[in-house]
């Protein structure tokens, strides 16, 4: 069974600054996939951010980075420069080595950015 | 942005009622999935298609059916509606790739009374 746990219900942050979202999950599978996803007030699920299990280096998406330390087993998300809409839910998910290809989701951290 | 729409959007229905939710799909993907969303539990997979006519159970599969006759659109059936069904539907699609990367589509509100 896989298992994702966000320990951060919610955070605050300052317009410009930078934020970590964390993120640990648990797996018995080799080859597996992290994602995060951010779902603004307006309830849409969008994909920001893909690390695969053997990728070498922690995957970056313009203001996004993934913080991946698989000997933690940790895939923490990397918010630089925080605008106003970065405002939202951000949710971390793993796909497992498996045919089904579905989702495990965490619960969820809502960030807040201040201006 | 992959093209995904569900409908209805918003529903609100009474207990023990049949409700049938469509997601439609432009991108020809393989892969289609059922989630709902309740607060604190993220999103959880009720069913997922991997091709037309091929489908499977998830994690909170019980009181909810699916259909898949044709690769675009995918259906979600509550064959008699609970209060415990009221939630917030998710679909969404992936195809082969490295990633398997999954889009969403814009959910569904669904309020059973």
């Amino acid at each position: 069974a896989q298992k994702i746990t966000q320990t951060q219900p919610g955070m605050f942050v300052q317009e410009k600054e930078a934020v970590t979202l964390d993120c640990t999950y648990d797996t018995s599978d080799q080859s597996y996939g992290l994602f995060w996803y951010k779902q603004p007030s307006s309830g849409e699920m969008i994909f920001l951010i893909y690390q695969g299990s053997y990728d070498e280096q922690n995957a970056t998406e313009g203001r996004y980075s993934l913080n991946f330390q698989k000997a933690r087993k940790s895939a923490n998300l990397v918010i630089s420069a925080s605008q106003l809409g970065d405002s939202a839910m951000y949710f971390c998910a793993m796909k497992g080595d498996t045919g089904r290809r579905a989702l495990t989701f965490g619960s969820g951290t809502r960030l807040q950015v201040q201006p | 942005d992959a093209g995904i729409t569900q409908s209805p959007r918003h529903k609100v229905t009474e207990t023990g009622t049949p409700v049938t939710l469509r997601c439609h799909q432009t991108e020809n993907h393989r892969y289609m999935y059922w989630y709902r969303q309740d607060p604190g539990h993220g999103l959880r997979l009720i069913h997922y298609s991997y091709g037309v006519k091929d489908t499977d159970k998830g994690e909170v599969s019980d009181g909810y059916s699916v259909s898949r006759s044709k690769t675009e659109d995918f259906l979600l059936t509550l064959e008699s509606a609970t209060s415990s069904q009221t939630s917030v539907y998710f679909c969404a699609i992936s195809d082969w790739g490295d990633t398997d990367t999954q889009y969403f589509g814009p959910g569904t509100r669904l309020t059973v009374l």
